[in-house]
């Protein structure tokens, strides 16, 4: 059953507190995305990684980080959450051949 | 600058009517081309994908083209549903590996209404 799971799916916080996004996938994929997705713009990465603690910047890194310490389980870390860190994040998968992608049902972040 | 522009930026249609959603990139190397849909609030689901220099795929009521001499790609969709209202998301990839960077656009979305 090839899915990929994102909780919370939806979280409110206060400007300066730390916010925990988790993904998980039962797929054994390689490499895993994070990716933020705004009005009006396309889905933006922010983190991939390339198996357990192999973690490499996408185009917006600042303000967040990334554990990947089991093969199906990536996190996205906000150390003191910012109001313009309020977005939909999404977690994706793919096997090591790349570019067949899998995403979770996104997790809306509002920071208030 | 946006590397990946789709248009038309929304579309109402008729159920029944068909309809075709533009994507026109800039990124090279543009290894592949991917259209995925994304019902609100949910995530993307892959539609279709497109590699050779101009391609053609079909996938049911969803038909796509691309041509990579002219950077543009077509989203057909025939005989639409209500359930067919998504926004539709081109994504080009600048290579075939997980190596690569995907470059995605903003989306258009589509409104089917009875």
């Amino acid at each position: 059953d090839m899915k990929v799971t994102q909780m919370p799916r939806y979280l409110i916080k206060r400007m300066g507190e730390n916010v925990l996004l988790e993904c998980g996938q039962d797929m054994s994929h390689e490499t895993m995305y994070w990716y933020r997705q705004d009005p009006g713009l396309g889905l933006q990465l922010i983190y991939i990684s390339y198996d357990v603690d192999s973690n490499s910047e996408g185009d917006i890194p600042k303000g967040y980080r990334v554990s990947r310490k089991k093969r199906e389980h990536f996190s996205l870390i906000l150390d003191s959450a910012k109001t313009n860190q309020t977005s939909v994040y999404f977690c994706a998968s793919s096997p090591g051949s790349g570019n067949t992608l899998y995403f979770g049902e996104g997790s809306r972040l509002i920071v208030v | 600058k946006t590397q990946v522009e789709q248009s038309p930026q929304s579309l109402v249609v008729r159920q029944g009517e068909n309809c075709v959603l533009q994507c026109n990139y800039s990124v090279t190397p543009d290894n592949h081309l991917r259209w995925f849909k994304q019902d609100t609030g949910k995530g993307l689901v892959s539609l279709t994908v497109l590699v050779d220099q101009k391609d053609k795929t079909s996938n049911g009521r969803y038909s796509a083209t691309l041509d990579k001499d002219a950077k543009h790609s077509t989203l057909h969709i025939t005989a639409t549903l209500l359930d067919d209202t998504a926004t539709y998301i081109c994504v080009v990839g600048d290579r075939g590996s997980a190596l690569g960077r995907l470059h995605f656009g903003a989306g258009t979305q589509l409104i089917v209404i009875p």
